[in-house]
């Protein structure tokens, strides 16, 4: 079964609007969870490092204020979409490591669609 | 910096049939390399993994070689099922958790 919860699976939205993205490991702590966005026919391109307790940190050229990241316990990262605009819409996916380091898989989630409108 | 090229698809083939998805890559240092499935409505899945140079990874009868000499990771299956229809990805860890992707290579099986 799924280890990762991602919620929700699609969300349609107006720009200008805010979308709530949530990531839960559902049997294991993670003090690490990855967000990944992908653009159709594209790779997974990583956005940014969810640390749990501490601020996120961002890969080069993600707007920091426009995806604004908590990972407030061990148990649940999210990802919220500020002010979206058509532009955003893309798949996002997270993913989480029960213990880190190369020995313990990724989990990754289903996916969340965003569609602005 | 670290990247993954790997060949586009559609890649449609008759049961039975033999498998290979190209991945090539570049690093620096010694990477660790993946290969991720995603079947149609599903989260991405680990198929196999190989950490070090001439190590094999090897799963549900998919196998891939890690080849530091031609920095490849070519995926395959001596025998493909309809059931293995989905999108694989080949990806590099540079000793983080931190992954870096292919595009993603979407195989059709066929009976």
């Amino acid at each position: 079964g799924a280890v990762v919860s991602q919620h929700p699976s699609w969300v349609i939205c107006k720009s200008g609007t805010s979308v709530k993205i949530e990531c839960r490991s559902l049997d294991f702590q993670a003090t690490t969870m990855f967000w990944y966005r992908q653009f159709p026919k594209q790779s997974l391109m990583l956005m940014a490092t969810s640390n749990e307790g501490s601020k996120a940190t961002y890969e080069q050229g993600v707007e920091k204020d426009k995806f604004l990241i908590n990972h407030a316990s061990l148990t649940l990262s999210t990802l919220t979409v500020t002010s979206a605009h058509p532009e955003d819409s893309s798949f996002y996916i997270c993913s989480a490591s029960r213990a880190g380091g190369m020995d313990s898989p990724l989990h990754f989630g289903n996916g969340t669609r965003l569609t602005v409108t | 910096g670290n990247s993954v090229t790997q060949m586009e698809g559609p890649v449609t083939l008759s049961e039975e049939a033999f498998l290979t998805i190209n991945c090539t890559y570049t690093a620096t240092g010694y990477p660790s390399l993946f290969w991720y499935v995603q079947y149609p409505g599903e989260g991405l899945q680990l198929l196999l993994k190989a950490t070090k140079a001439d190590d094999k990874g090897s799963n549900k009868g998919f196998e891939a070689t890690y080849r530091k000499e031609t920095t490849s990771f070519h995926l395959e299956k001596g025998s493909v099922q309809v059931s293995d229809s989905a999108v694989y990805f080949c990806a590099l860890s540079g000793g983080t958790d931190k992954l870096i992707f292919g595009t993603g290579t979407r195989l059709q099986v066929f009976p």
